[in-house]
């Protein structure tokens, strides 16, 4: 079935600090992991995204890791700032890459 | 280039009425998505239009909605009879091709429904 946990749900991290969000899917056959960033009041924007022929991506602050093997991926924030303040949903690819799953999302709030 | 646009942005109507969300896409993209997030819960699929054909509905919680997207443009998901459970953000998303593996999703600020 069409499962992607996320966690932790909440996370507060001090100014500067690095945040790590998790999420584990169910499907083998997801080969696209996008992450999305959702500020209050606006709408989820693309943030960065990774493709199940590579481990790692890069983009400034933020990194995507993926271990197709355990089925997980995780977003990394370094240098956290307080427009970092959102929340973040995990997405994997379902249905032969038709549709996306979501997780549930993760607030996260830097303290300045 | 204008984004993914959503009417209305908040509705709030009695159970047992009728409500028509609409969306249009990013111009020029074939597919269309609806997706729903119920509070604190995760967002969630309900169906995909490539231009005018549904190309998957399983994600419809029952025959209490309707999605249409006539002449493969804007889109609308009308619920009727909405009930209490029906409550939530509607977002929906656009991609110019499919499958997603090539292509990235855009989403629009979701419609904020309350059914009382």
């Amino acid at each position: 079935g069409e499962n992607v946990e996320q966690h932790p749900s909440t996370l507060s991290v001090q100014e500067g600090d690095s945040a790590v969000i998790k999420c584990t899917y169910s499907d083998s056959a997801s080969n696209y992991f996008p992450w999305y960033k959702q500020e209050l009041g606006k709408r989820p924007q693309l943030i960065i995204d990774i493709r199940s022929n590579v481990g790692e991506k890069k983009d400034q602050r933020i990194a995507v890791t993926l271990n197709k093997t355990a089925k997980h991926f995780s977003l990394h924030i370094t240098e956290t700032q307080p427009e970092d303040s959102a929340v973040y949903f995990c997405a994997a690819s379902m249905g032969g890459n038709n549709r996306l799953a979501f997780g549930k999302g993760n607030q996260v709030v830097v303290i300045p | 280039e204008a984004g993914v646009t959503q009417f209305p942005s908040h509705s709030v109507i009695e159970k047992g009425q009728t409500v028509t969300l609409r969306c249009d896409p990013i111009s020029g993209h074939d597919n269309l998505y609806w997706y729903r997030r119920v509070m604190g819960k995760e967002i969630k699929f309900l169906l995909h239009f490539v231009k005018e054909s549904k190309q998957d509905e399983s994600g419809m919680p029952n025959n209490r909605f309707l999605a249409e997207r006539t002449g493969g443009t804007y889109s609308t998901l009308k619920v009727q009879p909405a009930e209490l459970e029906d409550s939530g953000v509607y977002f929906c998303a656009s991609s110019q091709r499919y499958p997603l593996l090539d292509e990235k999703l855009f989403f629009g600020s979701g419609t904020q429904l309350s059914v009382l």
